[in-house]
């Protein structure tokens, strides 16, 4: 058990359907990460918050947005949902938020699958 | 931007032999770290390595950062069917603040 929890586990929508994906870091880690894993991409960085701040972004799409909350949980929304959105989407946190990221803990991910 | 490329994609051993996977990145990294995932399950971090030509072991796993800070492997002695999993190199450094930018990772299989 990593100490990152992530929920939903599973989640099956249509598309052009809007998600929320929500994830509670580790205790005391003020550093969220947002993957995507999709069989043929690998692990794809998204987004990273640090204490309630956006740090660094990558490959995001604009349909997707992300925030972390005062309490340092994470939610991350995934709009007008398209077939190719289905993937495997891991939080990840870590007790550092600048320079070196520090060891990775991830969640078990949420599965979505946009039919 | 920062691409890190990891090979081989696939490899397939029998219990016992060696398993070597590479990593290489297009930018000079701060640090690169590894993890595995077991199939079904979530990445867990291995093992992080911040100095260049720095060689770090645990057990039958071996480490290696290159002295120009652009690639590493990841080495395992002897096998067990216990290793079986994806094994990915993420690195950061560079313009990529904040990111750990993941290869694509190599899936091993082990036949007992």
């Amino acid at each position: 058990d990593s100490g990152v929890t992530q929920t939903p586990k599973h989640l099956i929508t249509a598309t052009g359907q809007r998600v929320t994906l929500r994830c509670s870091p580790r205790s005391g880690d003020l550093s969220v990460y947002w993957y995507q894993q999709s069989l043929d991409q690998g692990l794809q960085f998204l987004i990273q918050y640090y204490n309630g701040e956006e740090r660094a972004k990558g490959n995001i799409l604009e349909r997707f947005s992300a925030q972390q909350f005062p309490d340092l949980h994470s939610e991350l929304n995934l709009s007008s949902l398209e077939l190719g959105d289905s993937a495997l989407y891991f939080c990840a946190s870590s007790s550092q938020g600048t320079g070196n990221t520090g060891e990775l803990f991830f969640g078990e991910g949420s599965r979505l699958t946009v039919l | 931007g920062q691409q890190v490329m990891q090979i081989p994609q696939y490899q397939h051993v029998q219990e016992g032999e060696d398993f070597t996977t590479y990593c290489n990145s297009s930018t000079t990294l701060s640090n690169i770290q590894w993890y595995k995932q077991r199939p079904g399950g979530h990445p867990v971090f291995l093992i992080q390595l911040v100095k260049s030509g720095e060689v770090k072991k645990q057990k039958r796993l071996t480490f290696q950062f290159g002295e120009a800070k652009k690639n590493s492997s990841l080495h395992i002695t002897a096998t067990q069917t216990t290793d079986v999993g994806t094994y990915f190199c993420a690195g950061a450094g560079g313009t990529s603040y904040g990111k750990l930018t993941f290869g694509q990772g190599t899936i091993l299989t082990v036949h007992p």
